[in-house]
């Protein structure tokens, strides 16, 4: 597609529910970002992949969070039983390069509301 | 860790005016730092970049030097204009002293520009 696509855009869940949050990267970008952006904050860095990798997950809060991109397009982050202090704006970014470059590409977010 | 601060906002201008965007960084190794832009509604965007000390990074009228002696990387534009308003991230790409780069950025609060006609 023409940017990343991120679905679904806004989620209300109840306290204990399992969510789970689909981006859709550039095609044929290597590399996939997730991010965390509470109200009012910059976003904080959750994971990363390189292709179906996951080379990077320091960032992610718990082990409710689980990230996978198992054939290195599509990812998915799942949180498991969701706490109120879940709720946030949660980004996907992309970048066409295995390397580094810092230049990421990323989609409007999907926004959880965790009641 | 690394971290990045930026001015405190939000900031209010009329249309013409000058802006200056504070921010700092601490970082090990040699960083390379950003300024993304998110307008409302749309998703982050690269504004510039720089990647070594005394670099200036440029686009769309916005400017920031890179300066490792203050630690610092302002975001400037001589004269604002209303399509401007939106929030405006610093950011930093962290190395390690063997010049290996990390694959996460660490970004600021962000800073809030709202432009008055």
């Amino acid at each position: 597609g023409a940017g990343v696509s991120q679905s679904p855009r806004y989620k209300v869940a109840k306290r204990g529910q399992d969510v789970a949050l689909r981006c859709d990267p550039i095609s044929g970008h290597v590399s996939l970002f997730w991010y965390q952006q509470a109200l009012g904050q910059g976003p904080e860095f959750l994971t990363y992949f390189q292709n179906e990798a996951q080379l990077d997950k320091s960032g992610l809060p718990s082990d409710r969070f689980f990230a996978e991109r198992p054939e290195g397009s599509v990812s998915t982050l799942k949180i498991q039983r969701t706490q109120q202090e879940d709720s946030a704006v949660y980004l996907c970014a992309s970048s066409l390069e295995g390397g580094f470059t810092g230049e990421l590409f990323f989609g409007e977010g999907s926004r959880l509301t965790v009641l | 860790g690394d971290s990045v601060t930026q001015m405190e906002g939000p900031v209010t201008l009329s249309e013409e005016a000058f802006l200056t965007i504070n921010c700092t960084y601490t970082a090990t190794g040699y960083p390379s730092l950003f300024w993304y832009v998110q307008y409302p509604g749309e998703g982050l965007q690269l504004l510039l970049k720089a990647t070594k000390a005394d670099d200036k990074g440029s686009n769309k009228g916005f400017e920031a030097t890179y300066r490792k002696e203050t630690t610092s990387f302002h975001l400037e534009k001589g004269s604002v204009q209303v399509s401007d308003s939106a929030v405006y991230f610093c950011a930093l790409k962290g190395t390690d002293a063997g010049g290996t780069s990390y694959g996460k950025l660490t970004f600021g609060q962000g800073t809030i520009l709202t432009v008055h006609p």
